[in-house]
């Protein structure tokens, strides 16, 4: 099946600083979406990417679907006590009532 | 904004007892899922459902599980028999389109003892 990883696994930061993540995939992905998951609650969308080479940006979040449509990067600059997390990035493609793939997450852990 | 919103927050059984998890889709959304976390690991796709039918499941949703809409507000998900390996958090999603405003539910954690 579509594996997506995601790396790294998990970093610890100075609150200031700035992140960047990366997911990629085994196969083709139409769409991209990252995710930011808090302890005992659901995935909430960060950014959504529609086409390849696409760079979105949202506040302090920016990512980019990357032009092979294997790959997707998140950066977070500036990162403030509040981003502590795990973010997931996740694939979809086009079809009726179609399914994310997620990734293996990376957690996120700021200092201050 | 609008919710997904799901019930009970948590839930524990004994291994054997039916579990029946419920969510209340975004009322304009068409297209409902679930999926499923274990601890410490990565979110998994469990069935979609559109247009009151299945439209796709994972292999880890077998003769055990079932998906019901009863009415026009409430999808649920059914475990006949549940087993120690059934504990995880369950997510329900729905959307409005196929790849757009895909939301989250804050889960369902089932404790299977």
């Amino acid at each position: 099946g579509q594996q997506l990883n995601q790396s790294p696994q998990s970093m610890f930061i100075q609150e200031g600083e700035d992140v960047s993540m990366n997911c990629t995939s085994s196969s083709i992905f139409n769409t991209w979406l990252w995710y930011k998951q808090d302890p005992g609650e659901g995935p909430v969308l960060l950014i959504a990417l529609y086409k390849a080479g696409e760079l979105t940006s949202n506040g302090r979040l920016t990512a980019q679907f990357g032009t092979t449509r294997k790959d997707s990067f998140l950066n977070i600059s500036a990162s403030i006590p509040s981003d502590v997390g795990i973010y997931f990035c996740a694939g979809l493609n086009t079809g009726t009532a179609s399914k994310l793939t997620f990734g293996t997450g990376t957690r996120l852990q700021v200092t201050l | 904004e609008p919710e997904v919103t799901q019930t009970p927050s948590h839930q524990v059984t004994q291994m054997g007892q039916e579990v029946i998890l419920r969510c209340v889709p975004i009322s304009n959304h068409l297209y409902f899922y679930w999926y499923r976390q274990i601890l410490g690991q990565k979110v998994e796709f469990l069935v979609s459902f559109y247009n009151n039918e299945i439209s796709e499941k994972s292999e880890i949703f077998d003769d055990q599980f079932s998906v019901e809409r009863p009415d026009g507000s409430n999808f649920t998900l059914k475990i006949r028999s549940t087993k120690l390996e059934d504990s995880a958090m369950y997510f329900c999603a729905s959307s409005e389109l196929e790849q757009t405003g895909y939301t989250f539910g804050s889960g369902t954690r089932l404790t299977v003892v």
